[in-house]
């Protein structure tokens, strides 16, 4: 049964462009992340938030920026795309706390020509 | 920083064998972190298969094990006899409450039983 929610499920578009994720979850948890898995199948974390707080903010490009508009939505906005930018990318949701099994969504897959 | 190694990129087991995925940590905080596995199975989302979070516990699911070597840093799965069911992708994953509580996870394990 699917709690967390992204769209698109698959996009291409071209470099320069602009493009949003969005992602939601119906789990009623206050903790959300975003993570992105490349071409070699690493998950590495890009951003977290708790009640709409920025708790985690990896090393990642400043064309990279996480919306949160209440604790069930974070969008995830890249402007302006590079190649290096083709990957999936995963959003996740948990209550806070480390021991709480985070959630994922199914992934948005993002092909940058 | 944080960091998690598994060495196996691909594992092939023939079915109702033994597996073993080797999994060690690395972690910067002074307590000890929470340890995770997640699997995704074909077709499906990353879904967790097994987590620990106390030193020296063994946690269990699907007829998988792992534990919490603190002395080893080592969280290896383990499962006695393998079926066809279980091909997927295994990660090994680690949280600490000082890293904001993201998951740092392993490269990943690919694992293929024949039938």
């Amino acid at each position: 049964e699917t709690a967390v929610f992204q769209t698109p499920n698959y996009h291409v578009t071209q470099v320069g462009n602009e493009v949003s994720f969005n992602c939601k979850q119906t789990l009623g948890h206050d903790t959300m992340y975003w993570y992105k898995q490349d071409s070699k199948k690493l998950l590495k974390i890009m951003f977290s938030y708790n009640n709409k707080q920025l708790i985690v903010n990896e090393t990642v490009p400043r064309r990279f920026s996480p919306q949160s508009s209440d604790k069930a939505h974070l969008n995830l906005r890249i402007k302006s795309v590079e190649p290096e930018d083709s990957a999936v990318y995963l959003c996740a949701s948990s209550t806070w706390g480390g021991q709480d099994t985070q959630y994922f969504g199914p992934g948005t897959r993002l092909l940058v020509l | 920083g944080d960091s998690v190694t598994q060495t196996e990129g691909q594992v092939t087991v023939s079915e109702s064998k033994s597996l073993i995925i080797n999994c060690t940590y690395s972690a910067t905080s002074i307590g000890y972190p929470n340890l995770f596995w997640y699997v995704r199975y074909p077709g499906e989302g990353l879904q967790l298969l097994l987590k620990v979070i106390t030193a020296g516990q063994k946690g269990s699911s699907r007829g998988f094990e792992a534990t919490y070597n603190k002395e080893a840093t080592s969280f290896h799965l383990q499962k006695a006899s393998v079926q066809e069911s279980d091909s997927a992708v295994y990660y090994c994953a680690l949280s600490e409450c000082n890293m904001g509580y993201k998951l740092t996870f392993g490269t990943g394990t690919s694992l293929l039983v024949d039938p």
